[in-house]
């Protein structure tokens, strides 16, 4: 089944603790991307990645870092997590950044405290 | 920035009525994709319907159909014969340049039994 698979659901973790998210997705799309979903913000672009090797900012990266050392894979780090990125967070992938939709993860909610 | 703005926060209506949720949009280019996503409140973020706008024909997929007024950079679905499994939080989004999709904040829609 096609699909872009996100983990884990749920975290709780406290400040200044490294995580990870993960994401990998089973489509071969060369797209990928995070968001983080805010009430009343809708969604907000964290970071992208055209291909393997190749990631850049969206509108608000601060505080979070991505790789993307193979095609299928593009982990989300948050290395110092703070209060305010507690949040609920999608993953998403697509063909073509330009006009194919975004195929989305089941999302990640997030709790810093 | 360019925005996308959903000016209604909540809407609620009966079973079987149709509904018609609002979108605008900011944009230079002249051409680009929009879209709309359903969320459930099992979280997941599934396409509802797309729109290509140099295409002058609305899209429809079923009961969703869309009105497309590029000039006034308008973008609203309607809804026919709503169902109790249309409630959902809906967002608009639009692709902007080849790195991102833009999305509105949401409107919340209930269907009342």
């Amino acid at each position: 089944e096609a699909q872009v698979t996100q983990n884990p659901r749920y975290l709780i973790t406290v400040t200044g603790k490294k995580l990870t998210v993960t994401c990998s997705q089973n489509m071969n799309h060369e797209y990928m991307s995070w968001y983080r979903q805010d009430p009343g913000l809708g969604l907000r672009q964290i970071y992208y990645s055209m291909n393997v090797e190749v990631t850049d900012k969206g509108d608000v990266p601060e505080g979070y870092k991505v790789s993307r050392k193979e095609k299928r894979n593009f982990p989300l780090i948050l290395e110092s997590p703070s209060p305010n990125q507690t949040s609920l967070y999608f993953c998403a992938s697509s063909f073509s950044s330009y006009n194919s939709p975004l195929h989305f993860g089941n999302g990640t909610r997030l709790t810093v405290t | 920035a360019q925005t996308v703005t959903q000016s209604q926060p909540e809407m609620s209506v009966q079973e079987a009525e149709t509904v018609t949720l609002s979108c605008t949009y900011d944009t230079s280019e002249n051409n680009y994709y929009l879209f709309w996503y359903k969320q459930p409140p099992s979280r997941q973020m599934i396409l509802v319907i797309r729109q290509e706008a140099y295409k002058q024909q609305n899209a429809t997929e079923n009961r969703f159909s869309v009105n497309f007024q590029k000039a006034a950079k308008s973008f609203s679905l309607k809804i026919s014969d709503s169902q109790l499994g249309d409630t959902a939080m809906y967002f608009c989004a639009r692709i902007q340049g080849a790195q991102k999709l833009v999305f509105g904040q949401g409107t919340r829609l209930t269907i009342n039994p």
